[in-house]
């Protein structure tokens, strides 16, 4: 079974403060993803990754950005955290060929206070 | 610019009916559309996929259908349990942009 893995079910974080969001999969894919879930919303992408080192915006990238330095690790970083980023946020991996499927890890819920 | 869009943000139907629901899209140059389910507190598992080039995908008791002329697709539960009680989401993707574009989501009650 493909697993995803996010580094915190549940954070709570200051406005202005830096945050890190980790998130690991386990099936060696070589794409991966960033969305966060807001009701009546949906989910929207921030960022994605096709490779280590690579990285493309999504459809909401600002005030977020990313690293993958190791292809099974994928970190959303929020440089200076806001009321306004308080959201589920969701990382997904996929194969090369079937970047269609999507796998999802449980989501971090994050509170900017 | 919203080009998933599911219009019912809940749907409420008894144990044992056919839950039916809906996702319309404005790209036809989109390749796949699928399926995610979604429980609290977990992240979306993939549940149903169909190919724009087919009309009808089924599995077990799920299945989807499109209709690419009035860019509209569905998602059939029968019969439906108490189990399948969650959001659901509709999702396109096309080759071109390499990435799923997601609707709203329609949460699903099931009563027994």
């Amino acid at each position: 079974d493909v697993k995803v893995t996010q580094s915190s079910r549940y954070l709570v974080k200051r406005t202005g403060e830096k945050v890190f969001l980790e998130c690991v999969q386990d099936m060696d894919h070589e794409n991966m993803f960033w969305y966060r879930q807001d009701p009546g919303l949906g989910l929207r992408l921030i960022y994605f990754s096709y490779d280590v080192k690579m990285k493309e915006k999504g459809d909401i990238p600002e005030g977020y950005s990313v690293s993958r330095e190791k292809k099974e690790r994928f970190s959303l970083i929020l440089e200076s955290a806001s009321t306004n980023q308080t959201s589920m946020y969701l990382c997904a991996s996929s194969t090369g060929t079937g970047v269609y499927e999507q796998y999802f890890g449980p989501g971090t819920r994050l509170t900017v206070t | 610019d919203q080009q998933v869009k599911q219009n019912s943000p809940s749907l409420s139907v008894q144990e044992g009916r056919i839950s039916i629901l809906n996702c319309d899209y404005t790209n036809s140059m989109f390749d796949y559309f699928l399926w995610y389910k979604k429980y609290p507190a977990e992240g979306p598992t993939f549940l149903i996929s169909i190919s724009s080039i087919k009309d009808k995908n089924e599995d077990g008791r799920f299945t989807v259908f499109l209709n690419k002329s009035a860019k509209h697709l569905s998602l059939h539960i029968v019969p439906s349990q108490p189990g399948d009680s969650a959001v659901y989401f509709c999702a396109a993707f096309f080759q071109g942009a390499q990435k799923l574009v997601f609707g709203q989501g329609t949460r699903l009650t099931i009563n027994p």
